[in-house]
């Protein structure tokens, strides 16, 4: 059945360093999301992507979606502590999540 | 919105008793699912529903765990008897359209239900 890999499992940075997280998959996905799941919270959407090569902003946060679709990363520009939490991407099909990326974060 | 609703919010049980969890989802969204999230599986989908009808039970661990979906507005997860291994946070979550749907991938947690069995 399909996977989606999520690397890496931890991520501890100092504030104001960069922090990106990759998901992969086994089989080509429609589309992918993103959740952020702050300590001791619940999972809570971030972003959709569907089209091959996709590239979405939201403020410090850029999302890239493969050209071949199997493929997806979540880069933050500049962490702050607010972006402290686990961050999970989740393919379409099967709506599997990834194991997420924990990041810390040293103010 | 208040967005979707689950309760207990914890729960301690014994071995052996019987754990009901609820689920109100967001009223208009038409799929259901039920998560199970552990430190060492991470989030596992249980069940879906569609239009109150179960789509996909293939992460049901095993007979003890039971799912339903009365009416639009209402789940229940049950574990019949309950064990240690259950002790976990049980995320319920809704969406628009069905899963097979680019739409019904977006999808609304709930705050969960932290179970703890003794």
């Amino acid at each position: 059945g399909q996977q989606v890999m999520q690397i890496p499992q931890y991520q501890h940075v100092q504030e104001g360093e960069d922090f990106t997280t990759y998901c992969n998959s086994s089989t080509t996905l429609s589309n992918i999301q993103w959740y952020k799941q702050r300590p001791g919270g619940h999972p809570v959407f971030l972003i959709q992507l569907v089209k091959s090569g996709e590239v979405k902003k939201q403020k410090r946060l850029t999302f890239q979606f493969g050209e071949a679709k199997k493929n997806s990363s979540l880069h933050i520009t500049a962490t702050q502590t607010t972006d402290v939490g686990t961050y999970f991407c989740q393919g379409a099909q099967k709506l599997v999540f990834g194991q997420g990326t924990r990041l810390t974060i040293n103010p | 919105d208040a967005g979707v609703i689950q309760s207990p919010r914890h729960e301690v049980t014994e071995m052996g008793q019987e754990v009901t969890l609820r689920c109100k989802p967001i009223s208009g969204h038409n799929s259901l699912f039920w998560y199970r999230q552990t430190m060492m599986r991470g989030l596992e989908l249980l069940i879906y529903f569609n239009n109150n009808v179960p789509i996909d039970d293939s992460g049901m661990p095993e007979d003890r765990f039971s799912a339903k979906m009365p009416n639009a507005s209402f789940s229940t997860l049950k574990i019949q008897p309950s064990e240690p291994r259950d002790s976990a946070v049980y995320f319920c979550a809704s969406s628009l359209g069905g899963a097979s749907l680019s739409g019904a991938n977006v999808l609304t947690f709930g705050a969960g239900s932290r179970l703890t069995v003794l």
